[in-house]
């Protein structure tokens, strides 16, 4: 079965560095989605994007953040100052049409020192 | 604007007895209902969803759910549990089931025990 494949499964990097998380959706997927699990928290929406532009985002999702879709197959999230409050585990998705379910990655875990 | 309270962050369960998880959803529109589980390390895999029809729908590993609208309650079992079963556990819902973000619950961790 088709499945979203995140790069890399953990990352460490020092505050003020940006990162980029990677993600390969399901091939014939169209919309694309970031959420983010603080240790212990709830999961939480960051940000969706279809049509090659951002459709909806949450406050969480400042100008540190940013998506890009570069070619056809990799969705991107980028953090350009991490700070030690980005930590967190960060899924991506993908859903192939407005009615079905999202399909979620293993996460990559970022740790922010 | 839409919400989920899942109550119970932990339950306990024997193996073998049944399992109930609670999740209640507020939504101004028809909402389409979610559970996720989470095993450690892993992301989330999706157990059963609820769109329109039968309000009772069945998903994988033996669990299932009700969609009770005047009681606007969403709850997961399985008649049985299994070690296997020990996961965390996210209800969410999404508002008519668009290409709109799903907003979960805070989840709760099932313990099965011996």
């Amino acid at each position: 079965e088709p499945e979203v494949t995140q790069t890399p499964s953990h990352q460490v990097t020092q505050m003020g560095q940006e990162v980029i998380l990677r993600c390969v959706p399901i091939s014939n997927h169209l919309y694309f989605y970031w959420y983010r699990q603080i240790l212990g928290q709830k999961v939480e929406f960051l940000v969706s994007f279809y049509n090659n532009e951002i459709s909806e985002k949450s406050e969480i999702f400042d100008d540190q953040f940013s998506v890009e879709r570069p070619d056809g197959s990799n969705f991107t999230l980028k953090i350009r100052s991490t700070k030690l409050e980005d930590s967190a585990m960060y899924f991506c998705a993908s859903m192939s049409e407005g009615r079905s379910p999202l399909h979620f990655g293993n996460g990559t875990r970022l740790t922010v020192t | 604007a839409q919400s989920v309270t899942q109550l119970g962050s932990h339950v306990s369960v024997s193996e073998g007895a049944l399992v109930l998880l609670r999740c209640n959803y507020s939504s101004s529109v028809p909402p389409y209902l979610f559970w996720y589980v989470q095993y450690p390390n892993q992301g989330l895999q999706l157990l059963l969803k609820y769109t329109t029809g039968a309000t009772l729908v069945k998903g994988i590993n033996g669990f299932e759910a009700e969609f009770k609208k005047s009681e606007t309650s969403f709850h997961l079992t399985k008649p049985s549990a299994h070690m296997s079963d020990a996961a965390e556990y996210f209800c969410a819902v999404n508002p008519t089931g668009t290409a709109s973000k799903l907003t979960f619950g805070t989840g709760t961790r099932l313990q099965v025990t011996l």
